[in-house]
């Protein structure tokens, strides 16, 4: 599978600040960047995604900003909240039009301190 | 919608023995993915399929692994036989590309552990 790197392993964050999650990825063939937060014990779940037709694709605090010529896209939280607290995954998926199998990021361990 | 169901939740098993995971996809949901969580390698892609019928087997691991999806509402993930190694959270996944971008809905997980 073609590689998706993420950035950082864990970050700490305190309340009210930004959170900023990096991916870059490999397959210019990759054309659906999502995002998806994940809790201990559960499933992961999608939080926002993006195209490549677009720089920027903001859901309120939740704001991807995507790269095209760098093959770079990040995740920026704005005003944190300890709620955010969770592992966060970046993943990049080609042209089947969500019927190919998402690439994934090692994912980021993010603490939101009070 | 009751989302996509996995079953068990809990598996603990022993070395050699077989293991059968199960998934019933959301309703109307056409596309179908085996996802493996570990540690060590994060979310892995194992399988999927579309409208029943296997794509991309390529993240399979080896021969003790195997996936069918008799009709649209029920898949299965076969280990045998099972090593320790295989001890991980299994993920299943179901998306209905046609009626919408690519949105993937992850279940609750198998978390494995064999002994």
């Amino acid at each position: 599978q073609q590689q998706v790197k993420q950035s950082p392993q864990s970050l700490i964050v305190q309340k009210g600040g930004i959170s900023i999650i990096n991916c870059a990825y490999e397959n210019t063939a990759f054309d659906y960047f999502p995002w998806y937060q994940q809790f201990p014990g559960k499933g992961p779940a999608l939080l926002i995604a993006i195209r490549p037709d677009v720089s920027e694709k903001k859901e309120g605090r939740f704001t991807i900003s995507f790269n095209k010529s760098a093959k770079q896209f990040s995740l920026h939280i704005m005003d944190s909240q300890p709620g955010d607290s969770a592992t966060y995954f970046c993943a990049a998926g080609g042209s089947g039009g969500g019927a190919d199998g998402l690439t994934f990021g090692k994912g980021t361990h993010l603490i939101i301190q009070p | 919608d009751a989302g996509v169901i996995q079953s068990p939740r809990h598996e603990v098993t022993e070395m050699g023995q077989e293991v059968t995971l199960r998934c019933k996809p959301i309703s109307g949901h056409n596309s179908l993915f085996w996802y493996r969580q570990t540690m060590m390698r994060g979310l892995e892609l194992l399988i999927y399929f579309n409208n029943n019928v296997p794509i991309d087997d390529s993240g399979m691991p080896e021969d003790r692994f195997s996936a069918k999806m008799p009709n649209a509402s029920f898949s299965t993930l076969k280990i045998q036989p099972s090593e320790p190694r295989d001890s991980a959270v299994y993920f299943c996944a179901s998306s209905f590309p046609a009626g919408g971008p690519y949105e993937q809905y992850f279940g609750p997980g198998t978390r494995l552990t064999v002994t």
